[in-house]
């Protein structure tokens, strides 16, 4: 099983300023990850996918980078709907889910 | 406008059957790879399974094979989710999500989920 590792945990950042999530994997994915976001309450919302693909609809303010085994979702300047939990998700082989970061307001 | 709305779910106990069932609108839902995901406050996003576009390709994943069974029926727009032997470690809220026309990569669209509580 490809293990997928979120840092950090939990994120406090301003609205206005920037965000910057991490997702590792235990084994090169190449570019095979998606990101979601989740509000309480609410199902996943697909964010990025092929690592640096936005999904229809989503605010260029999301963008996503990387490739192998590290990723990054950055959030250019916060708007107050975007505190939110985010997975990302690895589908090189079968599919698996990080833990999540919990993005709140500083 | 894709929508996906899941039942079934509800308060069973250990060792009991279930019958989850997501019926799918907005979109042509023969073209369309679905999977079935739960989620825990404990171990968080866990795919299950998935069926492609023509009912003949399935996957599951070890934690739920041999005790679950996914299917779905194009005329109906819906897909299943039968689970037996249900275990304490079920208990999830359980979304179906669509993927792709071709493959199953990401997921797309989910519905709002339905909670499956096991206790006795």
């Amino acid at each position: 099983e490809i293990v997928m590792t979120q840092s950090p945990g939990t994120l406090s950042v301003s609205p206005g300023e920037r965000a910057t999530l991490s997702c590792r994997a235990s084994q090169t994915i190449s570019s095979n990850l998606a990101w979601y976001q989740q509000k309480p309450g609410q199902a996943p919302r697909l964010l990025i996918y092929d690592a640096s693909t936005r999904a229809p609809g989503i605010p260029a303010r999301f963008s996503g980078s990387g490739s192998g085994t590290g990723f990054t979702l950055t959030i250019s300047s916060l708007q107050s709907e975007d505190f939110a939990v985010y997975y990302c998700q690895q589908y090189d082989y079968y599919y698996t889910f990080g833990q999540g970061t919990k993005l709140q307001v500083k | 406008q894709v929508h996906l709305m899941e039942s079934g779910g509800g308060f069973i106990k250990p060792g009991e059957s279930l019958r989850l069932s997501c019926i799918a609108s907005g979109f042509t839902f023969s073209d369309h790879y679905m999977a079935w995901i739960r989620q825990t406050p404990g171990k968080g996003l866990e795919w299950l399974s998935y069926i492609n576009t023509n009912g003949r390709s399935i996957y599951y994943a070890d934690s739920v094979r041999g005790r679950v069974t996914i299917s779905r029926d194009d005329a109906k727009n819906s897909l299943y989710l039968q689970m037996n032997s249900l275990r304490a470690e079920d208990t999830a809220v359980y979304y179906c999500a669509r993927g792709g026309k071709s493959s199953l990569k990401d997921f797309d669209y989910w519905g709002q989920g339905t909670l499956v509580t096991v206790s006795s």
